[in-house]
């Protein structure tokens, strides 16, 4: 079965850096989303990417964060100037189609660490 | 959006079925019901989705009440890989065009018991 990709699996930092996430969605999908997981927390939506724009945003992507496809594979995520609360496990999801009856597949998540 | 209400944990003896319940009350009539499951912090993994009817893949079957407001996922046979948090979910349809994206609550913690 077709799989998402995310690299790299863990990511440490210092404070105030900025980190770029990866992913490769499936192929043959336009739709795309990032959520993360705080430790022992929910997972939480932060943005969703469609058309090379972004369709819908939560409280938590404030202008700290960005997203890009920079090519027709690839799909990142730009933490600027991270703090010690951005740690989290950071999960890029895909879907063929926008639609309610269409399920998302998540990659296995890299795992950010800001110290 | 639709909540929902699942209990925190459940224990469950390996090969026997699993039978995870969840309520939906306020579900509308154009909202599906999902299921994921996270294994200790790995992705989180398609299950299986419906609307009205009761739906059944390889991994699991979903019965979904007729007045729509509850639904149980059903692990067959259940095995020690099958030890993970499970999400009920319904999904929000968005008239507004936006993505309709899934959001996770806090699920159950299914522990499949040798």
């Amino acid at each position: 079965e077709p799989e998402v990709t995310q690299t790299p699996s863990h990511q440490v930092t210092q404070m105030g850096q900025e980190v770029i996430l990866r992913c490769v969605p499936i192929s043959n999908h336009l739709y795309f989303y990032w959520y993360r997981q705080i430790l022992g927390q929910k997972v939480e939506f932060l943005v969703s990417f469609y058309n090379n724009e972004i369709s819908e945003k939560s409280e938590i992507f404030d202008d700290q964060f960005s997203v890009e496809r920079p090519d027709g594979s690839n799909f990142t995520l730009k933490i600027r100037s991270t703090k010690l609360e951005d740690s989290a496990m950071y999960f890029c999801a895909s879907s063929a189609q926008g639609s309610t009856n269409e399920k998302l597949f998540f990659g296995s998540g890299t795992q950010l660490s800001v110290l | 959006d639709a909540k929902t209400t699942q209990p925190p944990s459940m224990d469950c003896a390996e090969g026997r079925a699993a039978n995870l319940p969840c309520n939906h009350s306020t579900i509308s009539g154009n909202e599906y019901v999902y299921w994921y499951r996270q294994i200790h912090s790995q992705g989180p993994q398609y299950i299986i989705h419906g609307l009205k009817n009761n739906e059944t893949n390889e991994m699991a079957s979903l019965i979904i009440t007729e007045d729509r407001k509850s639904s149980t996922l059903i692990l067959p046979h259940a095995t020690l890989r099958d030890t993970a948090v499970y999400y009920c979910i319904v999904r929000n349809f968005n008239y507004g065009g936006a993505t309709n994206k899934l959001i996770f609550g806090t699920g159950t913690l299914l522990a499949v018991q040798p």
